[in-house]
């Protein structure tokens, strides 16, 4: 059975930081993009950031550059979302999500986020 | 201000037929495939239909997407209780590169 699992969120002070981790199961973790998205209380899903595992090409939200960093361990089948300078706007459910992908002619094509995990709440406050 | 464009709400009675907009750009929706998502309060985003108009396995066919051009759709027929929830229409963005969702759409079955 395909899986995704965080953990790691809690509550932060504004400026502090928190990693997250995604571990995952059923998969070849090295083969697939990965995703971290994130839904505010009460509002709607956001992108974050992604990943290729095995050329650690990464992409990032505009908000979070500079802040955030995501990073994967083959070898532990995790992903991780390093988060820093955290502030109150970045309050939300974070989840992790497999990329449905193609590659074709040396292109890589994004079709959608295929498996979500159940997500970890970050709160920052002070 | 999300990039893609849901209604705030829908609703439809037992048995009816609802259908759910999305419009986009030729960045996103134009170009490339379009995902809907299903989120019943609490629990993780579910994907409905994935590349514009395919169906996971355990999905009813009263679930549909379509595309067209740079917009889609989709449609629920024979409306249960149980399809209240939000929906999220979803695409990758070349602009972006980057994932981009509507704003979701709330569904009441009165």
């Amino acid at each position: 059975e395909v899986q995704l699992v965080e953990s790691g969120g809690g509550l932060v002070q504004p400026g502090g930081s928190l990693t997250l981790s995604c571990v995952v199961s059923g998969f070849s973790f090295s083969s697939y993009w990965m995703s971290w998205i994130r839904q505010a209380p009460g509002k709607g899903l956001e992108w974050v950031a992604n990943i290729r595992q095995n050329a650690g090409d990464k992409y990032y939200m505009d908000s979070v550059k500079g802040r955030f960093i995501i990073s994967g361990d083959i070898a532990k089948n995790s992903l991780y979302l390093q988060m820093n300078s955290l502030r109150a706007e970045d309050t939300a459910v974070y989840y992790c999500a497999r990329v449905d992908s193609g590659y074709n002619y040396g292109l890589y094509y994004y079709y959608g986020l295929d498996v979500w995990g159940r997500g970890s709440t970050v709160t920052v406050s002070s | 201000q999300s990039v893609l464009t849901q209604p705030p709400s829908a609703s439809g009675t037992p048995g009816q037929r609802v259908t759910i907009s999305c419009s986009g750009s030729n960045s996103n929706i134009g170009g490339n495939y379009v995902y809907w998502y299903q989120q019943l309060p609490g629990t993780a985003p579910k994907v409905l239909i994935y590349r514009n108009d395919q169906r996971p396995s355990g999905v009813p066919d009263r679930f549909s997407g379509s595309k067209s051009g740079t917009s889609a759709s989709l449609a629920i027929s024979g409306l249960r209780s149980e399809d209240e929830a939000d929906y999220y229409c979803s695409s990758w963005d070349d602009s972006l590169s980057g994932w981009v969702f509507g704003g979701g759409t709330e569904l009441t079955v009165l």
